[in-house]
């Protein structure tokens, strides 16, 4: 365990579906990222929450919505996905200072859209 | 545009060797470059941080070096073991919120 715990596992859903992606860490860590890793890419950054407030939003389709309800709870909803959207998608915590000491990232959520 | 590049895709060593693994950036000089382990179906995990102030990083048998002439970060892990094998990313941060990963260097250490 690295501190940082992402719900479920995985996730198979169809492209009518509505999921959410859930991240909790208790590092006392006051930012909050979600990342998609797609296969043999580089990891994208999708969503920043500093201090529970949206501070980067990185052209992310509408059809994910995150939602940082305190500062050591992170979701990410999603609706009409289309099976591109299928990656690995990774939850990450770091002190404010923009991860100038490291990210801890949790284990992941495996999404298979079909 | 900020890129950054790892060069190689994947490294094959002998158990007991040193593996290298370079990590290039281009277009702008980050404060900080950051060495991530990941396994196969898992979240990466930390190692190492070197700041642009500072030439080398130790810590047990992994190094990393900072040149900013060469705008070049390298990644050592000496005395390899088996257990070393995974996927080795290199990030940079950018002076904001967001950090740039490179797409990974698969390590194969061979008993």
């Amino acid at each position: 365990e690295t501190g940082v715990t992402q719900t479920p596992r995985h996730l198979v859903m169809g492209m009518t579906n509505k999921k959410s992606l859930k991240c909790e860490q208790h590092l006392g860590h006051n930012a909050m990222y979600w990342y998609k890793q797609s296969a043999k890419k580089p990891l994208e950054l999708m969503f920043v929450y500093s201090l529970e407030e949206r501070v980067e939003n990185n052209s992310v389709p509408s059809r994910f919505s995150p939602e940082c309800p305190n500062s050591s709870h992170l979701f990410l909803h999603l609706h009409t996905l289309q099976p591109e959207d299928s990656a690995l998608y990774l939850c990450a915590s770091s002190q404010r200072d923009r991860g100038a000491y490291g990210y801890t990232f949790g284990s992941g959520t495996r999404l298979t859209v079909v | 545009s900020q890129k950054i590049e790892q060069n190689s895709e994947a490294l094959n060593i002998q158990e007991g060797k040193t593996a290298t693994l370079t990590c290039n950036y281009t277009n702008y000089s980050p404060a900080y470059l950051q060495w991530y382990r990941q396994d196969p179906g898992r979240g990466p995990v930390f190692l190492l941080l070197i700041r642009e102030n500072e030439k080398e990083k130790r810590k047990e048998r992994l190094k990393v070096t900072f040149d900013t002439t060469l705008k070049q970060s390298l990644f050592h892990i000496t005395a390899s073991q088996p257990a070393d094998s995974a996927t080795y990313l290199c990030a940079a941060d950018t002076g904001g919120f967001k950090t740039i990963f490179g797409a990974g260097t698969r390590l194969f250490v061979k008993a």
